[in-house]
C-alpha cells in the first residue's frame, strides 16, 4: 500500500487482557514512531526506532509497555495486562529518514478499548 | 522541555470567512514547528512546517502559518473557509537539535466548525 497501515484498527479487550497492535510503515521508511492519543488530548509520543534499534522509549507509561520492530520494517506494540486507563488511540508514524525536510507520515490508528 | 498550547480547543467559524487557529510554543532551542490536520477515523495529515527557513510558510489547502519568534507563536490561518475544513487541528513542535529522533509534542488540539 502507498501509507502506513494498521491493524486492527478496533480492539476490544477486557481488562488484564494482553494486546498486540501492528504497524506497517511506508516501505523503505527508516524512522517509526508509536503516539498514543486520549479521547480528547494530542497525541503523545511512546517510542521510536531507527531501523530496528529502539532509540527512545521514554514515553512509554508503563513496564506493561513493549514495543519491537525486529527486521526493520513492521512493528509491533505490545501492551501487557491492560488497565482500563490503557483506553486510546494508537497511532503510528514513518519517516523516510532524519533531514531538515522530513515528514512523518501517519496511520489511521488503533482505538483500543478496555473494559 | 518542550511544549505547545492551542488557545481554544472549539472554534466555530462561517463558511467563506477567515479561520485563525493559535498556537504558542516553549522551547530552549530554535524549534520546527508543524501543523496537522486530523479527520474523523483518519491518521493525521501534514499541513505544513516551519523549519527555519521562510518564517511565513505555505501549507496545503490554502493554510498558512507564521513563525513569530517574539512572541512564540505559529498561529494558523485560511482566509476563506470551506466546509471541507471542518476537522480537528493539532500544533506540534520537535527539536531539531535531536538528530535522528524527531518525535513530534502535540498541542492538545482545535476543532474546527465552519457553519453554512
Amino acid at each position: 500500500g502507498a501509507g502506513v497501515s494498521q491493524s486492527p484498527r478496533y480492539k476490544v479487550a477486557k481488562r488484564g487482557q494482553d494486546v498486540a497492535l501492528r504497524c506497517d510503515p511506508i516501505s523503505g521508511h527508516v524512522s517509526l514512531f508509536w503516539y498514543q492519543q486520549a479521547l480528547g488530548q494530542g497525541p503523545e509520543f511512546l517510542t521510536y526506532f531507527q531501523n530496528e534499534a529502539q532509540l527512545d522509549k521514554s514515553g512509554l507509561p508503563s513496564d506493561r509497555f513493549f514495543a519491537e520492530r525486529p527486521e526493520g520494517s513492521v512493528s509491533t506494540l505490545k501492551i501487557q495486562r491492560t488497565q482500563q486507563e490503557d483506553s486510546a488511540v494508537y497511532l503510528c508514524a514513518s519517516s523516510l529518514e532524519w533531514t531538515e525536510n522530513n515528514e512523518q507520515f501517519f496511520g489511521p490508528g488503533t482505538r483500543l478499548t478496555v473494559l | 522541555a518542550q511544549s505547545v498550547t492551542q488557545l481554544g480547543s472549539h472554534v466555530s467559524v462561517s463558511e467563506g470567512a477567515l479561520v485563525l487557529l493559535r498556537c504558542n510554543y516553549s522551547s530552549s532551542v530554535p524549534p520546527y514547528l508543524f501543523w496537522y490536520v486530523q479527520y474523523p477515523n483518519q491518521g493525521l495529515q501534514l499541513l505544513l512546517k516551519y523549519t527555519s527557513a521562510a518564517t511565513l510558510v505555505k501549507g496545503i489547502n490554502g493554510f498558512e502559518a507564521e513563525f513569530k519568534k517574539s512572541e512564540t507563536s505559529f498561529h494558523l490561518t485560511k482566509p476563506s473557509a470551506h466546509m471541507s475544513d471542518a476537522a480537528e487541528y493539532f500544533c506540534a513542535v520537535s527539536d531539531p537539535s535531536s538528530f535522528g529522533n524527531e518525535k513530534l509534542t502535540f498541542g492538545t488540539g482545535t476543532r474546527l466548525t465552519i457553519i453554512p
